[in-house]
């Protein structure tokens, strides 16, 4: 089947605009996590849903950033007033039993450039 | 906390020969996996392989295959018969054992492989 899908592959924007990132899990992966990898910072962990629910917000990096998830599938990641320092690759990826034992399976991220 | 500690920013080597690559990770935790994901220049993350750290014996996939110690924290991969495709980055990742809710992935900081005609 599909892999895991996210939109738009890039994204250029201003300083102070909005931006929404979107992600297509994996058909019947029921956990979907997002991820951030910027060079000064590697690959940190943002959020992860279970069903629709977000039990740990703690990687968020601030109050800009949300993320919700509609279905049980598609999610998506929110920064609000963007800054230069959101300038990163965002990566989704889901995995398929609920519980942290399963492998996840990642998209291609959005490149995200805050000018 | 969980780190994981990748000593090796770049390596490369010829197309054909072994190479190895050094991973070591910190935790308290007795139960967890640990993974090597390639991530092409097309930036998509692929995983290579999973190790349970209950089980003591070595994972393999084809050419990819580790060396886990659980007593020293180290889970190396070693990539025999080298391929052009296989240039990449390299990240070693930790997951903690939750049998009842997820758990984030935390990785290193990768090794930039590239496979030399």
């Amino acid at each position: 089947g599909a892999g895991v899908s996210q939109s738009p592959s890039n994204k250029v924007t201003e300083k102070g605009k909005d931006v929404e990132l979107r992600c297509d899990p994996i058909s019947g992966h029921t956990a979907l996590y997002w991820y951030r990898q910027s060079l000064g910072q590697g690959l940190e962990f943002l959020i992860y849903f279970q069903g629709n629910s977000a039990p740990d917000k703690s990687g968020l990096p601030s109050d800009r950033f949300s993320a919700e998830r509609t279905g049980g599938s598609v999610s998506t990641l929110t920064i609000q007033r963007t800054q230069q320092e959101d300038s990163a690759v965002y990566l989704c990826a889901s995995s398929l039993l609920p519980g942290g034992t399963d492998t996840q399976y990642f998209g291609p991220g959005t490149r995200l450039t805050v000018l | 906390a969980q780190t994981v500690t990748q000593s090796q920013p770049e390596m490369s080597v010829q197309e054909a020969e072994t190479v190895t690559l050094s991973c070591t990770y910190d935790t308290s935790e007795n139960n967890y996996y640990l993974f090597w994901y390639k991530q092409p220049p097309s930036r998509q993350m692929i995983l290579v392989i999973r190790q349970e750290a209950y089980k003591q014996q070595n994972a393999t996939e084809n050419r990819f295959s580790v060396n886990f110690q659980k007593a020293a924290k180290s889970f190396s991969l070693k990539i025999s018969d080298s391929q052009l495709g296989d240039t990449a980055m390299y990240f070693c990742a930790f997951m903690k054992h939750n049998t009842f809710g997820n758990e984030k992935l935390t990785f290193g900081t990768g090794t930039r492989l590239t496979i030399i005609p």
